[in-house]
């Protein structure tokens, strides 16, 4: 597609339930990154897939949270019994190899955990 | 432990004046900074960058400044417009090694008229 999309773009959960986050990178980007932003905060590193390689898992913040990504293209994050302090814009991006211009973002998922 | 730091959290000028968004880092590892602008519900865009072997890189009303002695870059915008309005996130990156950014707090700023 001509950018990177994102679903849904707003999702209000009850704590306790789990919710599936979807990132459809832009074609032909190797690199597929998630960030959150809560309210208030920067954009805090989730995880980072690269081809083939053994994605960059540093920054999930709990064993709650995992993310799948299949070949170069869809990626999902899961967050399983939400808390409501998993409340937060979820940004998804695609980068080729590398540019000089980093990354191409998603508009998020507003994720609301009542 | 906040790798990257923006320490003003907001920011206001006039229409016509200089905006100068400053952002600090503590790894001297970095080697690529770049600064990105989001607006309220989009995803962040790319500005402009830099890498460390330079010290200054120019784009129309954009300047970045990079001072590798201080870890400090900053960000020059002349002459600030309203379409400027937003919250500006500095990042950067060990390039060598990982693609991976590392963000700041951002700054929001306001220009008005």
């Amino acid at each position: 597609g001509a950018g990177v999309s994102q679903s849904p773009s707003n999702k209000v959960t009850e704590k306790g339930k789990d919710v599936e986050l979807r990132c459809d990178p832009i074609s032909g980007h190797t690199a597929l990154y998630w960030y959150r932003q809560r309210l208030g905060q920067g954009l805090e590193f989730l995880i980072y897939f690269q081809g083939n390689s053994a994605p960059d898992k540093s920054g999930l913040p709990s064993d709650r949270f995992s993310a799948e990504r299949t070949g170069e293209s869809v990626s999902t994050l899961t967050i399983q019994r939400t808390q409501q302090e998993d409340s937060a814009v979820y940004l998804c991006a695609s980068s080729l190899v590398w540019t000089e211009y980093g990354y191409t973002f998603g508009s998020g998922t507003r994720l609301t955990v009542v | 432990d906040q790798q990257v730091k923006q320490n003003s959290p907001s920011l206001s000028v006039q229409e016509g004046r200089i905006s100068i968004l400053n952002c600090d880092y503590t790894n001297s590892m970095f080697d690529y900074f770049l600064w990105y602008k989001k607006y309220p519900a989009e995803g962040p865009t790319f500005l402009i960058s830099i890498s460390s072997i330079k010290d200054k890189n120019e784009d129309g009303r954009f300047t970045v400044f990079l001072n590798k002695s201080a870890k400090h870059l900053s960000l020059h915008i002349v002459p600030s417009q309203p379409g400027d309005s937003a919250v500006y996130f500095c990042a950067a990156t060990r390039r060598v090694i990982t693609d991976k950014l590392i963000f700041g707090t951002g700054t929001r700023l306001q220009v008005f008229p």
